[in-house]
């Protein structure tokens, strides 16, 4: 099955620095990497997604880039404010298959 | 809006006991999935279904079943609980079309004493 590491498992930053988080996948098949959000106690929420036919994309603040040749695909958060602090997961599918192959997160923590 | 809900969000119970965890949405999704999250292993998946009385396993099944007879609900069977299963419990689903969404429920923090 498809294995998902994730980079780093914390990371620290101030506010409006930017912030990368960076996850590498095994299947060369898989085609579709969303990134999802978590705050403190709530549900995960999809916040921001690729497919393997696109190299980036952007919305606002946050951004995904996709690498298919090294496999590996990273989520970029710029001009981070507190309420960027969260657990953030990445994950990656094939489109035959509907289940979703997790990282491990990261705690992105934002000081004032 | 997409809701996903699940039947409690904090449940305490003793070892050896039969655990029952519900999840129910509203936008007739055809796939439904069980997840636990444990802090530094993200979200491992336990079971998922693709349709109604359908079921496959996921990555970590033992210890588990689910049914599922309605395509709204699915529940998570735990049949005899133990301490290692002590854990956050997250419900979600999505659509049939491809690399769809999967929308979250609230989850489920189960202590198992």
């Amino acid at each position: 099955g498809e294995n998902v590491e994730q980079h780093p498992s914390t990371l620290s930053v101030q506010e409006g620095d930017s912030a990368v988080i960076k996850c590498t996948y095994s299947d060369s098949a898989s085609n579709y990497f969303p990134w999802y959000k978590q705050e403190l106690g709530k549900r995960p929420q999809l916040i921001i997604d690729i497919r393997s036919n696109v190299g980036e994309k952007k919305d606002q603040r946050i951004a995904v880039t996709l690498n298919k040749t090294a496999k590996h695909f990273s989520l970029h958060i710029t001009e981070t404010q507190p309420e960027d602090s969260a657990v953030y997961f990445c994950a990656a599918s094939w489109s035959n298959d509907y289940k979703l192959s997790f990282g491990a997160g990261t705690t992105v923590t934002v000081r004032a | 809006d997409v809701k996903v809900t699940q039947s409690s969000r904090y449940l305490v119970k003793r070892t050896g006991e039969k655990v029952f965890l519900e999840c129910v949405q509203d936008m007739d999704h055809e796939n439904m999935f069980w997840y636990r999250q444990d802090p530094g292993l993200g979200l491992r998946l336990i079971y998922f279904s693709y349709d109604v009385k359908m079921k496959e396993k996921g990555d970590i099944p033992e210890g588990y079943s689910v049914s599922r007879e309605k395509k709204e609900r699915f529940s998570l069977i735990l049949e005899s609980a133990s301490t290692n299963q002590t854990s956050m419990y997250l419900c979600a689903s999505s659509s049939n079309k491809i690399t769809d969404t999967q929308y979250f429920g609230p989850g489920t923090r189960l202590t198992v004493l």
